[in-house]
């Protein structure tokens, strides 16, 4: 079964940094880009970065640019992103998903995990 | 940054009745747009790629059309499973999304 699991999330205060992680398993991990996208309570789907499958493209949304760093680990099957100066609208579920196709960084996402949820507050 | 732009934000649709969902870019995508569904408590499914393409196991009353700078999902005939939010992503130059469209139970 084709499967993304993330974790590390939990409550943090602001200034702070968090890493979350992605687990993939039950396809050819390192054959695809792969995607953070995360969520705020009640509002809409907010693309995050992207990696491509040997990390050598890599790309952010302008809100993270600076402070979050998107990294992959294909020996471990595994998606990270490290995020750093946290600011309370920080505060999402965040998801990783998998690109459709395979390694082109632009594409549509037919896999997503649950989402860890990240809280950034005093 | 591409912007995308959903509408209405809300679509109040009876069971049966037909749904057209629109998405509008800043700037043309080619036919690098997806549409995707999601629940309440869910992670976002798959509908559409490439404009048009259903993904795997979508039911044939889903379609998408068009290119460039105008999208539309439409939903033929609606089913009790098939009223959530609705997001329109393009992919033409790293991923953004848009604001989703709610539909409703009229």
């Amino acid at each position: 079964e084709v499967q993304l699991v993330e974790s590390g999330g939990g409550l943090v205060q602001p200034g702070r940094s968090l890493r979350l992680s992605c687990a993939a398993s039950g396809f050819t991990f390192d054959d695809y880009a792969m995607h953070w996208v995360r969520q705020a309570p009640g509002k809409g789907l907010e693309w995050v970065s992207g990696i491509s499958w040997n990390s050598g493209s890599i790309g952010y949304a302008d809100s993270v640019k600076g402070r979050f760093t998107i990294s992959r680990d294909n020996a471990k099957n595994s998606l990270y992103l490290q995020m750093n100066s946290l600011r309370a609208e920080d505060t999402a579920l965040y998801y990783c998903a998998k690109s459709l196709t395979g390694d082109n960084r632009d594409d549509a996402f037919d896999i997503w995990g649950q989402g860890t949820m990240v809280t950034v507050s005093s | 940054e591409i912007v995308m732009t959903q509408s209405p934000a809300t679509l109040s649709v009876s069971p049966g009745e037909r749904a057209t969902l629109s998405c509008r870019a800043s700037q043309s995508v080619s036919s690098n747009l997806a549409w995707y569904q999601q629940k309440p408590g869910q992670a976002p499914r798959l509908l559409i790629y490439g404009a048009s393409t259903r993904a795997t196991g979508i039911p044939a009353r889903f379609s998408g059309s068009g290119s460039g700078t105008e999208f539309t999902l439409t939903i033929s005939s609606l089913q009790s499973e098939d009223f959530a939010v609705y997001y329109c992503q393009q992919y033409n130059n790293w991923p953004t999304f848009g604001q989703g469209t709610k539909v409703e139970i009229k």
